[in-house]
């Protein structure tokens, strides 16, 4: 079974700092991998999505996220953050050929303006 | 709005009562899923459709739980004797699979939030 790691619980940043949230993920096959995002009294929202090609992927509002197989991450990034990233973050995946999708326990960001 | 539509979006049930939610998937959708996310935690799958098919249950889905979707349209999720160990936000997502269509991502609802006191 798959199993989903995020490293911090809670990040609070400046406004224009870079962002960095870890995800490690375990699972001997392949996998699709998928970052969501939940915004405050809102849904949880797709924020990119790695399915196979490019290991580097950009998704919505300038977050990228760099798959490393050998290291099983899935690594979120973003330059320069801004107040309304405030949100939780999810790191996500599931088996290719399977439905189930596991996720982290999820990351608290808040930026300070 | 078609998006993923969920009701109600607050219930709160006394210990032992049934409860039923509802979740109307996006229209050309085929796939949906039913997921509980408690405090603290990311949502945590329980079971999934495709079209009327339920193909697969967790097994935090107990016996108190069912799921259906007739005619592979909306979902409903019913538990039985509630417990206060119920009490969590209930997520319905749904994602289109067909064709050379493999890998699509899901779509989420906003949840029915679960009180059982």
């Amino acid at each position: 079974a798959q199993s989903v790691s995020q490293h911090n619980h809670h990040v609070i940043l400046s406004e224009a700092a870079s962002l960095e949230l870890g995800c490690n993920y375990s699972y001997g096959g392949t996998v699709n991998l998928f970052w969501y995002v939940q915004y405050p009294g809102q849904h949880l929202q797709l924020l990119l999505k790695y399915f196979s090609g490019d290991p580097l992927v950009k998704g919505i509002k300038g977050f990228e996220a760099e798959f490393i197989k050998s290291k099983f991450s899935f690594n979120l990034r973003k330059p320069s953050v801004q107040w309304s990233d405030t949100a939780e973050y999810f790191c996500a995946v599931n088996a290719r050929g399977y439905q189930k999708v596991t996720f982290g326990t999820g990351t608290k960001l808040q930026v300070i303006p | 709005d078609t998006g993923v539509s969920q009701n109600p979006r607050h219930k709160i049930t006394k210990r032992g009562q049934n409860v039923t939610f509802r979740c109307d998937p996006i229209s050309e959708h085929n796939r949906l899923y039913w997921y509980r996310q408690t405090l603290g935690q990311g949502p945590e799958f329980l079971t999934y459709f495709q079209n009327e098919a339920q193909l697969e249950k967790s097994r935090l889905l107990s016996d108190r739980f069912s799921a259906e979707r007739p005619k592979g349209s909306f979902s409903t999720l019913e538990i039985q004797r509630t417990e206060q160990g119920d009490s969590a936000m209930y997520l319905c997502a749904s994602s289109f699979t067909g064709g050379l269509t493999l890998n699509t991502e899901a779509f989420f609802g906003q949840g029915t939030r679960l009180t059982v006191v």
